[in-house]
């Protein structure tokens, strides 16, 4: 029953990969996003998805790119990994902006 | 722009005592206001949110905030803390972009609550 599902929740890989995290939402929910969140706990926007219109925060890299196969799905593309893209990746899915952001149990990455 | 300030890193609290977490914010408009909870290794749990009307609004597990416009402030309270409290509580609002059709939270930095026996 969980509303807002990630996958994977741990991935350990090494720099220049490329890899993916998947996200789910079962909420019905029009929008869905991507945070970052750092090693101090700092909770960033990455992207927002709305009805095929896709808000990106500015400084994201273009490594990024998120892709929403249906209303359901956003995943997290990530091309020539950083050592500094080490962080926990969140998910979160909303109505709209009034309601609040159902999040994801989050998907630690770590660069070797 | 907006932003929002937690200034307290990390606070400690003997339990049963109370609690109040501090947010501040900076926003044009009138502000929609949230707290969440993060517990170790979790996601973000919604505890309460503000968008109108009363300025004083309930939440899950006996946490309450007060809207004070007049300080830009929207602080956490609870009257007696328990152990399970123990966690990081970040305050958001939310930035709506393109004439309000979307938009997404701005979290502050969160504090550490830490609860002792």
């Amino acid at each position: 029953d969980t509303a807002v599902s990630q996958t994977p929740k741990y991935l350990v890989t090494q720099m220049g990969n490329d890899k993916s995290i998947k996200c789910e939402q079962n909420l019905g929910h029009d929008t869905m996003y991507w945070y970052k969140q750092d090693s101090k706990k700092f909770l960033k926007i990455m992207f927002s998805y709305n009805n095929k219109e896709l808000i990106i925060n500015e400084t994201v890299p273009n490594r990024f790119s998120p892709k929403s196969p249906d209303k359901a799905h956003l995943n997290l593309h990530i091309n020539s990994l950083e050592l500094g893209d080490s962080a926990v990746y969140f998910c979160a899915s909303s109505q709209d902006l009034t309601q609040p952001q159902h999040f994801g149990d989050g998907t630690r990455l770590s660069i070797l | 722009a907006q932003s929002v300030t937690q200034p307290d890193i990390h606070i400690t609290v003997s339990e049963g005592a109370s609690l109040e977490l501090r947010c501040n914010y900076s926003y044009g408009a009138t502000p929609y206001l949230f707290w969440y909870v993060q517990s170790p290794g979790q996601g973000l749990q919604l505890l309460l949110k503000y968008f109108s009307g009363d300025t004083l609004v309930q939440g899950i597990k006996g946490f309450e905030a007060e809207f004070k416009r007049s300080q830009s402030s929207f602080n956490l309270r609870k009257p007696s803390v328990h152990w399970s409290d123990a966690a990081e509580y970040f305050c958001a609002v939310g930035s709506l972009t393109y004439g309000g059709s979307q938009g997404n939270l701005i979290f502050g930095k969160g504090t550490k609550l830490s609860v002792k026996p």
